[in-house]
């Protein structure tokens, strides 16, 4: 079975500094990894994909992901956190042969002025 | 293009009354999806349709839930009778696979309140 462990539930950085979001994921398969963010108020909007092609994946945004095998893991990263990247992101899993997405709990990003 | 809509965006009802949510996908994925967010909790799959047939439903929590989608294309997700710990956010997602790539698109979801 997958599933999905975001290792921070808040995250606090200043403006102009780099973003970690921490993500570890157990699949049985060649799964698919995405990252969501959800703005205050607003739906789930997708930031990056990661489906088999390079480890490392850009988004929108200035977002990235390093996909590593060997740790399982998923990281979010950004060089330069700017004040409306302020949201709650979601790292997401979904394994070859079903297509129901598992998520993660989420982790808050907050910054500061 | 619209991307997928929700109706409405905020419902509050009282325990035992019945709710409905509609979905709009975006034209043309045959993919439709329904999750949800409890307080507090992760959000989790409810049900999946291909066109106008459920796919996988193994998400539905109980037989209060009945999800549809005639002529495959909006579907609703009926909750009769409503119980306090139906409140959450309820999300509609909806996609078409290229190249075997798929990519699941979100709704602003519907926050349903059960007092």
């Amino acid at each position: 079975a997958q599933s999905v462990t975001q290792l921070d539930s808040h995250v606090s950085v200043s403006e102009g500094t780099p973003v970690l979001l921490r993500c570890n994921y157990s699949s049985s398969y060649s799964p698919s990894l995405f990252w969501y963010v959800q703005h205050p108020n607003k739906g789930l909007q997708l930031l990056l994909k990661y489906t088999s092609a390079a480890t490392l994946v850009k988004g929108i945004n200035g977002f990235e992901a390093e996909f590593k095998k060997s740790e399982t893991s998923f990281h979010l990263t950004k060089p330069s956190a700017h004040m409306s990247d302020a949201a709650e992101y979601f790292c997401v899993v979904m394994d070859t042969g079903r297509r129901a997405l598992t998520f993660g709990s989420g982790t808050r990003l907050q910054v500061q002025p | 293009e619209a991307g997928v809509t929700q109706f409405p965006s905020h419902s509050v009802i009282e325990k035992g009354q019945t709710v409905t949510l509609r979905c709009d996908p975006i034209s043309g994925h045959d993919n439709l999806y329904w999750y949800r967010r409890v307080m507090g909790k992760e959000i989790k799959f409810l049900l999946h349709f291909v066109k106008e047939s459920k796919q996988d439903e193994s998400g539905m929590p109980n037989n209060r839930f009945l999800a549809e989608r005639t002529g495959g294309t909006y579907s609703t997700l009926k909750v009769q009778p409503a119980e306090l710990e139906d409140s959450g956010v309820y999300f509609c997602a909806s996609s078409q696979v290229l190249a075997g790539v798929e990519t699941q698109y979100f709704g602003p979801g519907t926050r349903l309140l059960v007092l």
